[in-house]
């Protein structure tokens, strides 16, 4: 069955750098991209980018355009979501899933990163 | 593109709880449902309007028209409780929108 296997969470200090990875299996990894979402406390979800999982294109969302980079590695199926510059508002549950075009069929399991000084 | 949903709704066990989704025209569109119990990752309830992915229990349908999407939970049951959203894609901005949410208590 398609897993999507998220990295732990993390504490970060306010303009340091997180990068979360997001190993994928039961599925042809070339065959769908990436999408990334996340979730504030108290808030709702909120797109940040999605990657191809074919070739090397992305699509960002405009409020996180300059601080986002999303990578994959094809040689062991896995999705890199990196944020630099974090401030306290970044406090989120990040979360990838699989992108059936318009939409998002298997998701991991989401992970914590706290922002805090 | 901005959905709109009711924050909560609460609901008795064994009754019917209709989360709705408002937007300009959103019947033009394909809405989408997740379902993001406590701690747990979102799970996709309905796609394309009113389909159900496997494993989805048939209490769980959908509908779009006009300028709203609905989400139906027949014989509501405690493990329903969890937060809804609804989600198109916006073709102008090549991206999906999600809308705010609706928790769904179980009384």
């Amino acid at each position: 069955q398609v897993q999507l296997v998220q990295s732990g969470g993390e504490v970060k200090k306010p303009g340091a750098s997180v990068k979360i990875s997001c190993k994928a299996s039961g599925y042809s990894f070339s065959q769908y991209g990436l999408t990334w979402v996340r979730q504030a406390p108290g808030q709702g979800l909120e797109w940040m980018g999605w990657i191809s999982g074919y070739n090397d294109n992305t699509n960002y969302a405009q409020s996180l355009q300059g601080r986002v980079t999303m990578t994959k590695d094809t040689s062991t199926d896995t999705a890199y979501m990196e944020l630099r510059s974090l401030r306290s508002d970044d406090t989120a549950i990040y979360f990838c899933a699989r992108s059936l075009l318009y939409y998002f069929d298997s998701w991991g399991q989401g992970t914590l990163i706290t922002v805090s000084s | 593109y901005i959905l709109t949903q009711p924050p909560s709704v609460s609901v008795a066990p064994g009754q019917t709880a209709r989360i709705t989704c408002g937007a300009n025209n959103i019947g033009s569109k394909s809405v989408y449902w997740y379902q993001r119990r406590p701690g747990q990752a979102p799970v996709l309830l309905i796609h394309h309007d009113s389909a159900r992915p496997s494993g989805i229990p048939e209490r769980f349908s959908g509908s779009n028209s006009g300028n709203t999407a609905t989400v139906t939970i027949s014989r509501v049951e405690a493990a329903d409780e969890a937060d809804y959203y609804c989600q198109v894609w916006d073709s102008n901005n090549d991206h999906p929108v999600f809308g705010g949410g609706t928790k769904v208590t179980v009384l």
